[in-house]
């Protein structure tokens, strides 16, 4: 059974940079798939952020592509999420899931439970 | 981007009422969109994928329809376990957008 567990610290100062890692479990990530971030500010929809291949290919959100990098450590088995310059904007639960194999099967199908980050002084 | 809209934002329903809810994406999508159910407190679970595809474990009282720019998501029969946001999102991009979602709440 494939299971994700996001971590990392829940209080950021802004302009500060935000970590977090997806441990994943139940798959290897070097087997396949793309793994993604998504977030979701309190009372708000969801908000994808971006996706990376095993291979380290990446994709993201143009709305945050300038303060995002997403990285993988196969030899670990997650991957990361690092947002830069942080705003109170950036407060959210943050998801990482796994996307379905391509093409028409691209769902996000399999979740994290979300960890919340709270960017404050 | 792709932009997608839902209606209703929310609606008030009974146990046993057939619902519908209404996506629409800015341009043809083709199949390239999936629903998903939230719960308070939860992480979004998968409903269906590719417009219509049943999610494997995905009670069948679940379907949804449509291609290029609307799309709609039934559920023939509401149960109690069914009161949730439920979001769209497109994969035809892969920048993916989700829906603003709809909240179905208990009349």
């Amino acid at each position: 059974q494939v299971q994700l567990q996001e971590s990392g610290p829940g209080l950021v100062k802004p302009s500060e940079t935000l970590s977090l890692t997806c441990a994943v479990s139940g798959y290897s990530i070097s087997s396949g798939y793309y793994w993604g971030w998504i977030r979701q500010p309190p009372g708000k929809g969801l908000e994808w952020i971006g996706s990376i291949y095993h291979s380290g290919s990446t994709y993201y959100n143009p709305s945050l592509k300038s303060r995002v990098t997403i990285s993988v450590d196969t030899s670990k088995n997650q991957f990361s999420l690092k947002l830069s310059s942080v705003t109170a904007a950036d407060t959210a639960v943050y998801y990482c899931a796994r996307r379905g194999l391509g093409g028409l099967r691209s769902a996000f199908d399999i979740w994290g439970q979300g960890t919340m980050v709270t960017v404050s002084s | 981007d792709i932009q997608m809209t839902q209606s209703p934002s929310s609606l008030s329903a009974s146990v046993g009422d057939r619902v519908t809810i209404t996506c629409r994406a800015s341009q043809s999508i083709s199949s390239y969109l999936n629903w998903y159910q939230q719960k308070p407190g939860k992480a979004p679970k998968l409903l269906i994928y590719a417009a219509s595809s049943l999610q494997s474990g995905v009670p069948s009282r679940f379907s949804g329809s449509g291609s290029g720019t609307d799309f709609t998501l039934t559920i023939s029969s509401l149960q109690p376990e069914d009161f949730a946001t439920y979001y769209c999102q497109q994969s035809y991009s892969t920048s993916y957008t989700f829906g603003p979602g709809t909240k179905v709440d208990i009349k």
